[in-house]
């Protein structure tokens, strides 16, 4: 999985409580990304960082926070979890959105239950 | 706004023979296409990626085609094999250089 760990790998939590996911990659990459997946949808885009401090909106953003306070770690938090937002969550990481690739590396991922 | 399609979302194929995965896009400005393979419970494996200045681009096993005027682009496998099961993605870049993915079409080889 290119360097890149999630954790925790499963987590089952209780609608209205905070959750936090942790992305950490080891190849030095500028890009991270949160996606969620679901039955009948392609990977969505929940936000993504092009670098420490600086982070951005992806088309499913609502009810989602993000945090990089380091090149390594991409933090993702529900800041109250509802129903909805049970899913399956990747992170993925990439060097540049350059001329040569846009090729994505993700990771493990994290199966999310909120009850 | 863009939308990236595939249209199967289940694919048998016999072990052995070619299968045939496509994927249907919506920006004609589109310019780079990449392929993911998704086995159970794990993350997407990049398989191959093609830029819109070629039509064809080929790795071990695998082909990437590329139809500029019908906003469609296809993954091809040759000779099936059993590791091949699982579910195929593509992505395609967008207006603000991310990716937007497709749903996934399921691979199912049989012996």
């Amino acid at each position: 999985d290119a360097g890149i760990t999630q954790s925790p790998r499963h987590k089952v939590t209780e609608t209205g409580t905070p959750v936090t996911l942790r992305c950490h990659q080891t190849e030095n990459h500028r890009y991270m990304y949160w996606y969620r997946q679901d039955p009948g949808h392609g990977l969505r885009l929940i936000h993504y960082s092009y670098g420490v401090k600086d982070t951005d909106k992806g088309e499913v953003s609502d009810g989602y926070s993000v945090s990089r306070s380091k090149t390594e770690d991409f933090l993702l938090t529900l800041e109250s979890a509802t129903s909805s937002q049970t899913s399956v969550y990747f992170c993925a990481i990439s060097p540049s959105l350059g001329l040569e690739s846009y090729e994505q590396y993700f990771g493990p991922g994290t199966r999310l239950t909120v009850t | 706004g863009e939308s990236v399609g595939l249209h199967l979302p289940t694919l048998s194929v016999q072990e052995g023979d070619n299968s045939i995965i496509n994927c249907a896009y919506s920006n004609s400005a589109s310019d780079y296409f990449i392929w993911y393979k998704q086995e159970s419970g794990k993350g997407p494996q990049f398989i191959i990626d093609i830029r819109s200045n070629m039509d064809k681009r080929q790795g071990q096993r695998v082909t990437v085609l590329l139809n500029k005027t019908v906003k469609h682009l296809s993954l091809q496998i040759a000779a099936t094999q059993p590791g091949d099961s699982a579910v195929y993605f593509c992505g395609v870049k967008d207006s603000w250089g991310k990716l937007q993915f497709g749903a996934g079409t399921q691979v199912v080889v049989t012996p």
